[in-house]
């Protein structure tokens, strides 16, 4: 199973909106709502920061939210701020009953 | 509070074995499916196995590691063999949100534990 496709970085000011994407294939990311997003500050565990593709778990900021067309999910994140500044990562799961992680996007907050 | 704890790990050399344990409270552990994932230094997240009613494993780890789950002891266990240079990673065990179903993700996460496989 390949990892699904991330851009490596992506930068935007405070309060200017970025956009994550998150390419793969029919039998992934494609095939059903089960995509969900994770932030990780360095040197820290994972977080969950959006479920089936565009649900905000409880505590998670409105500012973050999810999107899926056809074999490619999208997280955007409005409102940036310094705090935003993380690595992010998508993940799906598959038709084969397992998951694939993106490969990482790096958000850097000017 | 929900919290996940990992330990076991350490440093193995190339063929040897380790097993890794993790701790769940606060909440009901054997009514959820649950999860390894690691991540080696400097680099993504990468799924290991998953534990529901059956197993699942990832394609580079099928064969050599083992999920399992105690649920008298509230613990996720990985024992992993024939280990090589690139197992090494944090391994985190992660909880899935939908009780005993996967797909829905991981939405607790442990702080982890390194591995490292080397002579």
């Amino acid at each position: 199973q390949s990892a699904l496709t991330q851009p490596a970085s992506v930068s935007g000011s405070p309060g200017q909106s970025i956009t994550i994407s998150c390419t793969g294939t029919s039998s992934d990311v494609g095939g059903h709502k089960f995509v969900s997003w994770y932030q990780q500050h360095p040197g820290n565990a994972p977080t969950l920061m959006i479920y089936e593709v565009s649900k905000r778990p409880s505590g998670v900021s409105n500012r973050f939210s999810g999107s899926k067309s056809d074999n490619t999910a999208s997280l955007t994140i409005s409102g940036l701020q310094a705090e935003d500044e993380a690595d992010y990562y998508c993940s799906s799961y598959t038709s084969g009953s397992t998951y694939v992680f993106g490969s990482g996007t790096k958000v850097t907050v000017l | 509070e929900v919290q996940l704890l990992e330990s076991g790990g350490g440093l193995v050399q190339p063929g040897g074995s380790l097993r890794l344990s993790c701790a769940a409270s606060g909440f009901t552990f054997s009514g959820y499916a649950m999860n390894w994932v690691r991540q080696a230094p400097g680099k993504g997240l990468d799924w290991v196995s998953s534990i529901s009613d059956s197993t699942y494993y990832a394609d580079s780890v099928k064969g050599r590691f083992t999920v399992s789950r105690d649920n008298s002891k509230s613990t996720l266990f990985l024992q992993m063999n024939s280990l090589r240079a690139e197992d090494t990673a944090v391994y985190y065990c992660a909880k899935s949100p939908y009780g005993g179903y996967l797909g829905g993700g991981f939405d607790i996460w442990g702080q982890g534990t390194m591995v490292t496989v080397s002579s």
